[in-house]
């Protein structure tokens, strides 16, 4: 069965820090692996995509993230943090063999603090 | 382009009415879900459409809910009737199936619903 993991609720990182918002994924075929940020009172936004090619994947607001395929992660990255990253974050994946359907984590709640 | 567009935004309404959300998908995309978030639940997807004809609705929690795609450019997710645990808001996202099936979904900014 094709699901996502994200394993923290919250992630709090001091501005101007690197931050790390960690995924893991379970799916029978080749993933496609997204992100998504979500602020307060706002629908889900997208910021990046993994479907093939180069495993470091540059996306919006200077977030990145690295797929890995043989510890099934895709941990999301950003070398300097600032007070208006904080949000939560969502990863998804959708396993291209069966269907259009995404898969969400419970998503991670990121404090950037001052 | 608009992106996707939900009304109401905001809906309060007492146990046992009926509550009709709507959506607008972008333009030009061909897939379109309905997904419900609650802070004890999180997000969960309820059902989704590829081509107006819905594919899987497992999601959909119970027989008041019902969801129609009439045409490519409308959507509706329907609770008769209400009750209060179906307060929470809910997204309308749309996407576009292309030959490599790797496009993303786009959100709407969602209804904030209550139910008294």
């Amino acid at each position: 069965a094709q699901s996502v993991a994200q394993p923290e609720d919250q992630v709090n990182v001091a501005e101007g820090n690197p931050l790390t918002v960690k995924c893991t994924y379970s799916v029978s075929g080749n993933p496609y692996l997204f992100w998504y940020v979500q602020y307060p009172n706002r629908g889900l936004q997208f910021l990046l995509k993994y479907i093939t090619g180069d495993n470091l994947v540059k996306g919006s607001y200077g977030f990145e993230a690295e797929f890995n395929k043989s510890q099934t992660s895709f941990h999301l990255k950003k070398p300097s943090a600032l007070v208006s990253d904080s949000a939560l974050y969502f990863c998804a994946v959708r396993d291209p063999n069966t269907g259009n359907q995404f898969y969400f984590g419970t998503g991670t709640s990121l404090t950037v603090i001052p | 382009d608009a992106g996707v567009i939900q009304s109401p935004r905001h809906e309060v309404t007492e146990m046992g009415q009926e509550v009709t959300l709507r959506c607008k998908p972008i333009s030009g995309h061909n897939s379109l879900f309905w997904y419900r978030q609650t802070m004890m639940r999180g997000l969960e997807l309820l059902i989704y459409f590829n081509n107006n004809v819905p594919i899987d609705d497992s999601g959909m929690p119970e027989d008041r809910f019902s969801a129609k795609m009439p045409n490519a450019s409308f959507s509706t997710l329907k609770i008769q009737p209400s009750e209060p645990r179906d307060s929470a808001v809910y997204f309308c996202a749309s996407s576009r199936i292309g030959t490599s099936g790797d496009n993303e979904q786009f959100f709407g900014p969602g209804t904030r619903l209550t139910v008294l």
